[in-house]
């Protein structure tokens, strides 16, 4: 079974710096994919980023990119340029990239705090 | 493009009671999905529709809770007989074939 780990609970950054969110994940598949979104309190998840498996180039996203590290099954967060709107939970994902139900499983999520 | 859209935000009832949830996903998106999401925990996949037919559910969807899309539009989540542990926040997706999932706001389930 696959499984996601995101083993900081919570992380702060200041404006305008740049803060990195850990995420490992583990899997028999080749073919899959990886996410991030971002929940900001009483707010929808929002998609953040995305990363084929078969890619190895890393993927950004303006002031998001990520490090995918497929060998570790290593997936980190960078965000530059912290802003106070990017203040929320993210959430790490994990989907099979074979036909089927294409289900995420989710990581336990990191809580970013942004100082002003 | 409306969004996923869930109804209610906030649903209040008693241990005991049945609950109906709605999600109107994303028009033209063949997939649908039902997680459920706890305090600190990552959201846990439920049940997934493809157009009206339930394909696949998980081992969490225990008999009291049961999941439908009449003509692959809309989709209802009932939860019987609720107990404590069914208090959650409700999450439903949408997606258009194997492109990444867009959520709606939740139903947050309190159970008194």
């Amino acid at each position: 079974a696959q499984t996601v780990t995101q083993s900081q609970p919570e992380m702060s950054v200041q404006e305008a710096e740049t803060v990195t969110l850990s995420c490992t994940y583990d899997t028999s598949e080749s073919d899959y994919y990886l996410f991030w979104y971002k929940q900001p309190p009483s707010r929808q998840m929002i998609l953040v980023i995305r990363q084929e498996a078969y890619k190895q180039q890393n993927a950004t996203e303006n002031r998001f990119s990520v490090n995918f590290q497929k060998a570790a099954k290593s997936f980190s967060l960078k965000i530059s340029d912290s802003q106070l709107g990017d203040a929320a939970m993210y959430f790490c994902a994990y989907r099979g990239g074979t036909s089927g139900t294409y289900k995420y499983i989710f990581g336990t999520g990191t809580r970013l705090k942004v100082l002003a | 493009d409306t969004g996923v859209s869930q109804d209610p935000r906030h649903k209040i009832t008693k241990r005991g009671q049945n609950v109906t949830f709605r999600c109107d996903p994303i028009s033209e998106h063949n997939r649908l999905y039902w997680y459920r999401q706890t305090l600190g925990q990552g959201p846990e996949f439920l049940t997934y529709f493809q157009n009206e037919a339930q394909l696949e559910k998980s081992r969490l969807l225990s008999d009291r809770f049961s999941a439908e899309r009449p003509k692959g539009s809309f989709s209802t989540l009932e939860i019987q007989r609720t107990e404590q542990g069914d208090s959650a926040m409700y999450l439903c997706a949408s997606s258009p074939g194997s492109q990444p999932q867009h959520f709606g706001d939740g139903t947050r389930l309190s159970i008194l």
